[in-house]
């Protein structure tokens, strides 16, 4: 089993949908968890961090993590196609390295 | 505001040269990560240092790659008699001290430098 695992898409929605991602991960003492978007040949970039159980609301984004499932999503609300692209799930178990996950790409559709 | 630097943004080497990837963290940042990213998988970890300190190698290869982060200077990853395995982006990431962080651990990223052996 692998430590952060994402559903392997791709995932296309069309212009304007709300695009769901998940994420679960199987070490029970993880803290922090962070949602990365990383375009074709370009570097990760950090869009939403949680760490408290419940949902966290940024713009389009909202983050939603459940401590007790061990599932953490990210939510697009109104997608563009501006936000296609691969978003990688990571967990934080101790001070320092995040585990990532594999990825999930994103086609939004005009 | 400088971000994190990563120089060179592409490097080719033959099979059997080495390879030299050096990051700047960003001011006021103490601990560097550096991860390994083949084409369509995701990030994966391979060490974590402070300075003049490897905090945690667990997943660096056992042999041809090394790490430092000196106390003046940019971090390197050092990789020995390069493979075509080796070739990948590598990226590598900052973070404040503990005590300076919002959340533990946010981590801030380079452009990565992509390694491709011929």
């Amino acid at each position: 089993q692998k430590e952060v695992e994402q559903n392997s898409g791709p995932l296309s929605v069309p212009e304007g949908a709300i695009a769901s991602l998940n994420c679960t991960y199987s070490d029970r003492g993880s803290q922090s968890f962070f949602w990365y978007r990383q375009y074709s040949g370009k570097s990760p970039e950090l869009i939403m961090f949680i760490y408290s159980n419940g949902d966290k609301e940024d713009g389009r984004f909202t983050a939603q993590l459940n401590k007790a499932s061990q599932y953490v999503s990210l939510l697009i609300r109104d997608s563009q196609p501006s936000d296609s692209a691969t978003y990688l799930c990571a967990v934080n178990t101790n001070a320092g390295k995040s585990t990532f996950g594999d990825g999930t790409t994103l086609t939004v559709k005009p | 505001n400088a971000g994190v630097m990563q120089n060179p943004r592409h490097l080719v080497r033959r099979r059997g040269q080495e390879a030299r990837l050096r990051c700047s963290p960003m001011k006021g940042h103490s601990h560097v990560y550096w991860y390994r990213q083949l084409p369509e998988e995701g990030l994966k970890f391979m060490v974590y240092l402070q300075k003049e300190n490897i905090i945690d190698e667990s997943g660096m290869p056992k042999e041809r790659f090394s790490a430092e982060f000196p106390k003046e200077g940019p971090s390197i990853l050092r990789i020995q008699q390069v493979v075509r395995g080796d070739s990948a982006a590598y990226f590598c990431a900052s973070s404040p001290p503990a005590g300076a962080r919002l959340v533990n651990t946010e981590a801030f990223f380079g452009q990565g430098t992509r390694l491709t052996v011929v």
